[in-house]
């Protein structure tokens, strides 16, 4: 079974532009969840999509936005990027509807900001 | 928001030693996990303990979860190079939430 795929892996933009991250989950997982790893906040929540649907968010502001495809594949965006936006962004995917949280990580995109 | 603290925040020990890692979190909680990142990769999930449950073994590693101290340990046995990595656990504060809330993580080297 394929794991987690993100794409890109690597991304360089400008302050002010915006960019689209992509998350294909492992085939039949329904939720995917998306978190922003950085050297000084650590791993933290953006959010978690089940059925097309945001079922839960973390304290980001509204630039952060994200949406999950009925083949559960999800896409975050990011729009008037900041400095403070460079992080690597994972992706996680769970078969959800088991009680088990278990998250299945993929390799993560790393964004810089310049 | 951090959920907590890991402790130690780095560990340096030789192969074949035992690394023993500790997670408090700040709820309560439905389960707790402890994952593995290598150089900033993905993370790799290790092992989940329900808050029902005291003690879980999985091949060299070990868990533990203590509820009324708000603590978990992550016991690994016969250290390997290959065990080199930062590990981080995580809680879920309700059943059926994904919302993971994870620790600043413990660096461990492990030294040939």
């Amino acid at each position: 079974k394929a794991g987690v795929t993100q794409t890109p892996r690597y991304l360089i933009k400008t302050r002010g532009q915006q960019v689209t991250l992509s998350c294909s989950p492992i085939s039949g997982h329904r939720s995917v969840s998306w978190y922003q790893q950085t050297p000084g906040q650590g791993l933290q929540f953006l959010f978690e999509y089940f059925s097309e649907t945001q079922r839960n968010k973390g304290n980001f502001p509204g630039r952060f936005s994200g949406r999950q495809f009925s083949n559960s594949r999800s896409e975050m965006n990011v729009s008037t990027l900041e400095l403070g936006d460079s992080a690597l962004y994972l992706c996680a995917s769970s078969p959800a509807g088991q009680g088990n949280t278990e998250a299945f990580f993929g390799q993560g995109t790393r964004l810089t900001v310049v | 928001s951090q959920q907590g603290e890991e402790d130690p925040q780095a560990l340096s020990i030789q192969e074949g030693e035992n690394a023993t890692m500790n997670c408090s979190y700040k709820t309560s909680i439905n389960n707790l996990q402890w994952y593995r990142q290598n150089s900033g990769r993905g993370l790799v999930h290790l092992i989940l303990i329900r808050s029902n449950e005291r003690e879980k073994h999985s091949g060299r590693l070990r868990v533990t979860l203590d509820t009324s101290k708000k603590s978990s340990s992550l016991l690994i046995t016969a250290s390997r190079a290959a065990d080199t990595a930062s590990y981080f656990c995580a809680t879920d504060e309700k059943a059926g939430s994904y919302q993971l809330t994870f620790g600043k993580g413990t660096k461990l080297s492990v030294i040939p």
